[in-house]
């Protein structure tokens, strides 16, 4: 089974600076995928980034890069240039392939909070 | 952009009674999900959907069951509702493949069983 270890129950951040939010994961299958998601207080979930276990560059997108050590499996999300909207929980999930199986199994959340 | 639509909000029902949760998408989306969210759990897996009038169990599937009649409608069914089942339920859904397209979540129901 999936295991996705957040050990950041909650982070600080001065707007402007950048902040990394930690995330392992626990899989024994060779492909894989990871996601980042961020739920704001209104709660919807929103989709910020995928890494493939396969892909060899980290993934970027805008403001948010992953900084992916497979051998380590880790998975850090890098936000640069924090801005107060920001603020929200934020979940790593990884997927596994299998079958007809597959499933996406979320971590518990680091809850940021970015500061004026 | 896609968009799922969660029915309710807020719901709140009685213990014993039977609740609907619903859920729509509209991007023609093979696979749809049900989650419920607990603070300091997580977002755990009740249901899932691959195709119409197909399911699967997901992590917690013990006092639900699921409809999917139309492939854009995906129904998260509490027989017989419980307090422990007070909880925030969220649905997904996403494109076919092998599970590297994001999944797409409503903006959540949160339900009260009194």
């Amino acid at each position: 089974a999936q295991k996705i270890t957040q050990t950041q129950p909650g982070m600080f951040v001065q707007e402007k600076e950048a902040v990394t939010l930690d995330c392992t994961y626990d899989t024994s299958d060779q492909s894989y995928g990871l996601f980042w998601y961020k739920q704001p207080s209104s709660g919807e979930m929103i989709f910020l980034i995928y890494q493939g276990s396969y892909d060899e560059q980290n993934a970027t997108e805008g403001r948010y890069s992953l900084n992916f050590q497979k051998a380590r499996k880790s998975a850090n999300l890098v936000i640069s240039a924090s801005q107060l909207g920001d603020s929200a929980m934020y979940f790593c999930a990884v997927f596994t392939y299998g079958g007809s199986n597959y499933k996406l199994t979320f971590g518990k959340g680091t809850l940021l909070t970015v500061n004026p | 952009d896609v968009k799922v639509t969660q029915s309710s909000r807020y719901l709140v029902k009685r213990t014993g009674e039977k609740v609907f949760l619903e859920c729509v998408q509209d991007m023609d989306h093979e696979n749809m999900f049900w989650y419920r969210q607990d603070p300091g759990l997580g977002l755990r897996l009740i249901y899932f959907s691959y195709d119409v009038k197909m399911k699967e169990k997901g992590d917690i599937p013990e006092g639900y069951s699921v409809s999917r009649e139309k492939k854009e409608r995906f129904s998260l069914i509490l027989e017989s509702a419980s307090t422990n089942q007070t909880s925030m339920y969220l649905c997904a859904s996403s494109s076919g493949g092998y599970g590297n397209q994001p999944q797409h979540f409503g903006d959540g129901t949160r339900l009260s069983i009194l």
